[in-house]
Formats: structure tokens, sequence, C-alpha cells
């Protein structure tokens, strides 16, 4: 059964560092999102991403956090600079009509920031 | 606003007992899609269920069934004969017309005891 793959499954960095966060959707999906979960707290939309650009951003897609789809399988999440209350679990999720079929989530990246 | 209320924190409950896991929203959209994700303790989100705000019928997939009623804007989730392997958190989520994003409940953490 197709899955969306994420990587690495956890990653620990320093404060004040860059952090790329991978993901592998589904292969035939086009609309692509990353969310986030502070330990024990709700699931939080950061952003999506439909033809090669974001077409939904929340408020806490900042400028620190960027997104691409370096090519036709990949889609990464960039944090520039972490601080501590980055510290989450990222998931990746893809879907292949938007909001008219279901989002598939990938295991997470749980990212601790020291 | 759009909003999901999940209300209950944590239930417990024994093997075999049946258990029903309240979802209340609130859109002012008239078309909007509801959802159930499992969170088992491994981390992922696994998807469980979509329906759309025009169709009210219920669904029945093995022991788990759902209940959507938009005259109290709820969309309850039973599980019948609990097993232990049922224990997770279970969300229900929100996504809008002119919108990808879900927006998720507060969660609520299901444990089955054998």
């Amino acid at each position: 059964e197709p899955e969306v793959t994420q990587t690495p499954s956890h990653q620990v960095t320093q404060m004040g560092q860059e952090v790329i966060l991978r993901c592998v959707p589904i292969s035939n999906h086009l609309y692509f999102y990353w969310y986030r979960q502070i330990l024990g707290q709700k699931v939080e939309f950061l952003v999506s991403f439909y033809n090669n650009e974001i077409s939904e951003k929340s408020e806490i897609f900042d400028d620190q956090f960027s997104v691409e789809r370096p090519d036709g399988s990949n889609f990464t999440l960039k944090i520039r600079s972490t601080k501590l209350e980055d510290s989450a679990m990222y998931f990746c999720a893809s879907s292949f009509q938007g909001r008219d079929t279901e989002a598939f989530f990938g295991q997470g990246t749980r990212l601790t920031v020291v | 606003a759009q909003k999901v209320t999940q209300a209950q924190t944590e239930i417990s409950v024994v093997e075999k007992e049946d258990v029903t896991l309240d979802c209340v929203y609130e859109t002012r959209d008239t078309t909007y899609y509801l959802f159930w994700y499992k969170q088992p303790p491994s981390g992922e989100l696994v998807f469980l269920i979509r329906r759309n705000s025009f169709d009210e019928q219920n669904e029945i997939s093995g022991r788990y069934s759902w209940n959507f009623q938009k005259s109290t804007s709820s969309f309850n989730f039973t599980i019948t004969a609990s097993q232990v392997v049922d224990s997770a958190v279970y969300f229900c989520a929100l996504s809008e017309d002119n919108t990808d994003k879900l927006i998720f409940g507060t969660g609520t953490r299901l444990q089955v005891f054998p």
C-alpha cells in the first residue's frame, strides 16, 4: 500500500542551526502539506503546497520556514534558524485532490532543539 | 471561525466495552468536510474516515461507526467491542470548502484495558 515516508524519524539540533525535514509523498498525489504537533498538544497546520507553490500557510509558518519540491518525488521543510519552541513532531501529508480527498500522513519526524 | 471540540480528554474502558468519542465542530460554511484520524503510541496519524457536509448517512466499517448530525454539529465515533489495539489518541478534524487545511481537535486518548 502506498505511503508517505519521512526522514529522519528523529533529529536533534542546536538552537540557531538550520534543519531540513524530508518527505516522499504518495507518488500520484498532487497536494502536499506540513503539520506539526508539539508534545501532547493538537496537530497544527503549517503549509499546503500545490502546483509548485504555496497555496496556503498558517501564522506559524513565518520567514524562518520554507518548503520546496526539489524533484519529482521529494518535499522538504526547512527551518532556517531553529528555536527551542520549534521542538515538535512534524508531519508531512499528501492528498490526490486537496480537500476533495483524504490526506495521508507520514510517520512524522521528531525534532528536538537543544 | 472554524473550530473542533473534543471535550473528552481521556477515556478508559475494559476490553469488549463499546465506547463513543465525541466531536463537535463550528463552521459558517455550508460545504465542509469532517475527518477522524487515529494516532497510536507509535506516533503516526492514520486516516479513518472522511465525510462531506451533504452526506449525513451514518457509516459503519467493521467495529467502527460514525454518527454525523448537522443539527447538533456533531460527528461522533463509536468503537464496538473495543480491543486493546484500539488504544490510541483519536483526532477529529474539519476542512472548509475554500481551504485544504485540516483543523484538528485536541484529541481524545482512549485506553482499552484487557
